[in-house]
């Protein structure tokens, strides 16, 4: 099955500097690459979402890249602020089989 | 504002309780889901459904058993549970199960087994 793997575990940015949040994913099969933001006690709330004959989309701060050749796909965040401070989980969607398959997931804390 | 509404929110429950989660959309989506998310981990397929028929069973153990009245509501009945069942369980839904389609959560019932 596919396998979704995420760096770094942990991240902690300087309020106003850029993050960074890779993934990895293993099966060519998969079409659809979302992002999730899960605040503590909180649901994961859709940030945004690439699909594979796409290799950028940026929404604001944030933008997604994909790189379908090396299985790479990456978050990027601008200007971090304090309420960006979440765990980020990317995803892959595989058509073969119509599951979503979670990364590990990425704490993010900025640094006020 | 959440547009995927699960009750209860908590729920404490013997090892032989019985008890139902429920999920409720109503954004026309045909596809439903339930996660299971441990702490600190991502969250875990169990079921899916589509057009209001189990299409996924991630060889989930029969004491969890999923429902689907009609395309706006799901059900999660739980029997005789473990203390590792414990968890948030997250119902998502979607317009479909093919590919571009955004899952959304609802904000998930946190479920602890006494």
């Amino acid at each position: 099955g596919e396998n979704v793997e995420q760096h770094p575990s942990t991240l902690s940015v300087q309020e106003g500097d850029s993050a960074v949040i890779k993934c990895t994913y293993s099966d060519s099969a998969s079409n659809y690459f979302p992002w999730y933001k899960q605040e503590l006690g909180k649901r994961p709330q859709l940030i945004i979402d690439i699909r594979s004959n796409v290799g950028e989309k940026k929404d604001q701060r944030i933008a997604v890249t994909l790189n379908k050749t090396a299985k790479h796909f990456s978050l990027h965040i601008t200007e971090t602020q304090p309420e960006d401070s979440a765990v980020y989980f990317c995803a892959s969607f595989n058509f073969g089989n119509e599951k979503l398959t979670f990364g590990t997931g990425t704490r993010l804390t900025i640094i006020p | 504002d959440t547009e995927v509404t699960q009750t209860p929110k908590h729920l404490v429950m013997g090892m032989t309780n019985k008890k139902s989660l429920k999920c409720e959309q109503h954004m026309g989506h045909r596809a439903m889901y339930w996660y299971k998310q441990k702490a600190k981990k991502p969250p875990e397929l169990m079921f899916v459904y589509s057009y209001e028929k189990l299409s996924i069973n991630e060889s989930v153990p029969s004491r969890f058993s999923p429902e689907c009245p009609n395309s706006s509501l799901l059900n999660l009945h739980l029997h005789a549970l473990q203390p590792e069942d414990s968890a948030l369980y997250l119902c998502a839904s979607s317009r479909g199960t093919g590919g571009n389609q955004p899952q959304h959560f609802g904000d998930g019932t946190r479920l602890s087994i006494l």
